[in-house]
């Protein structure tokens, strides 16, 4: 199994671009959340999903969008990229009451 | 909604030495309590975690305890060593309602030799 994978692991944006970063997960875990980790600030939850074809919003929601067609997949969007979202995204994904398993990370610089 | 709030920000201990990171919460209704450890350039990883009809759990040289009507809930390393460098986080988690975890900003703890 690979659990959860991100992509990409780099990427540098131009303010006012977009992007999507995918989160793919092959555990069969119904609940999926997308966290962004900020120095100082430990992990905040942006959006997350209980299951295929829902998505919520967390904690600091504004300007990302979520979409979750399959059960696999997670998709986190950005429509038009600022400087305030360099960040590093984390997805996670997990069964229930049970530990969470996070990706590896991708490391977003927005100048 | 749910607050969870670390402390200390930065411990230094000596190898051999104990360590203990605390944490408070907000939402009575959080059940489900991990502890997570961050080496750099990784991903978090489980250390432990406690539910909340467990008052303590052990795991070798770490333990956690749970205070749930004062909303407390500690790590406890003991016999400290060099590769437990690392930022730790804390989180609290609800039952329902997606399983939501909120972290505490992290305690960047070094070990010295």
């Amino acid at each position: 199994n690979a659990g959860v994978t991100q992509t990409p692991k780099f990427r540098v944006l131009k303010t006012g671009q977009s992007m999507t970063l995918l989160c793919a997960q092959d555990m069969n875990h119904e609940y999926m959340y997308w966290y962004r980790q900020d120095p100082g600030m430990g992990l905040r939850l942006i959006h997350y999903s209980v299951g295929e074809g829902t998505t919520a919003k967390g904690e600091v929601p504004d300007g990302y969008n979520v979409s979750r067609l399959k059960k696999q997949n997670f998709l986190l969007g950005l429509e038009s990229a600022a400087p305030s979202q360099t960040s590093v995204y984390f997805c996670a994904s997990r069964t229930g009451g049970q530990e969470q398993y996070f990706g590896p990370g991708t490391r977003l610089t927005v100048t | 909604g749910e607050n969870v709030e670390q402390h200390p920000s930065t411990l230094s201990v000596q190898e051999g030495d104990s360590a203990v990171i605390k944490c408070t919460y907000s939402d009575s209704a959080s059940n489900y309590f991990p502890w997570y450890k961050q080496e750099l350039g990784k991903r978090p990883q489980l250390i432990i975690d406690i539910r909340s009809n467990v008052g303590e759990k052990k795991d070798q040289r770490i333990a956690v305890t749970l205070n749930k009507t004062a909303k407390h809930f500690s790590l406890h390393i003991t016999e400290t060593q060099p590769e437990d460098s690392a930022v730790y986080f804390c989180a609290a988690s609800i039952a329902g309602g997606g399983f939501k975890t909120i972290f505490g900003a992290g305690t960047r703890l070094f070990v010295k030799a």
